[in-house]
């Protein structure tokens, strides 16, 4: 069965770190490119970034560049988001998503993990 | 890329149909043809409902469908059922990155 499971939820400290892993299963994982989309409390979908799995390669929106790296493990069939110099308003859900090459639409989704940014 | 522009709110009551817009520019809905449209209810994760502008994956209605013109493109929902309260996002590939829209929150009277 092909699915994505997400690490648990997270709470940290305003400008600390947070990285999130996305586990995928039920499909061969170089074979689509992973995603990172984000969702504040009450707010719209955020595009933050892709990871290719089989070279390693990454794209990240403007927003996050210089504050995200995204990566993987293909051992595992593992990915990973990390997030630094945490703000409050980063707190969000925060989806791993599949998306194939050929059509470029993100069709296998993560339950998604909450970061709450507090002091 | 700034977010795409979508209408806050829709609704329509069961059976009639309803039609969501999603501007962008022609360097992202108008440049590709490869918008998606997604399907969210509250606590859950987005769900894809259509690609490439108007096809549909397996499984999804055929009450759903897509279409585009110039920047614009466009969700249809015939034939409202109660189980289509939910909101919508439309997203679009920019060339290297990706977009999504506002959002839009549809109700079924």
């Amino acid at each position: 069965q092909v699915g994505l499971v997400q690490s648990g939820a997270e709470v940290k400290d305003p400008g600390a770190s947070v990285k999130v892993s996305c586990k995928a299963s039920g499909y061969t994982f170089t074979e689509y490119y992973l995603h990172w989309v984000r969702q504040a409390p009450g707010q719209g979908l955020e595009w933050m970034g892709w990871i290719n799995p089989s070279s390693g390669g990454t794209s990240y929106a403007q927003n996050f560049e210089g504050r995200v790296t995204m990566t993987r493990d293909m051992s595992i069939s593992t990915a990973y988001m990390e997030l630094n110099r945490l703000r409050s308003d980063d707190t969000a859900v925060y989806y791993c998503a599949r998306v194939y090459w050929v059509t470029n639409a993100f069709d296998i989704w993560g339950q998604g993990t909450m970061v709450t940014v507090s002091s | 890329h700034s977010a795409l522009t979508q209408p806050p709110s829709a609704s329509g009551s069961p059976g009639q149909s309803v039609t969501i817009s999603c501007t962008g520019t022609s360097s992202d809905v108008g440049g590709y043809n490869y918008v998606s449209w997604y399907q969210q209810n509250p606590g859950k994760a987005p769900k894809l409902m259509i690609y490439e502008v108007s096809k549909r994956p397996s499984g999804v209605p055929d009450r759903f469908s897509g279409s585009k013109s110039g920047n614009t493109a466009s969700l249809t929902v015939s034939g409202l059922q109660a189980e289509d309260e939910a909101d919508y996002y439309c997203n679009s590939y920019t060339g290297r990155n990706y977009v999504f829209g506002t959002g839009t929150k549809v109700t079924v009277l």
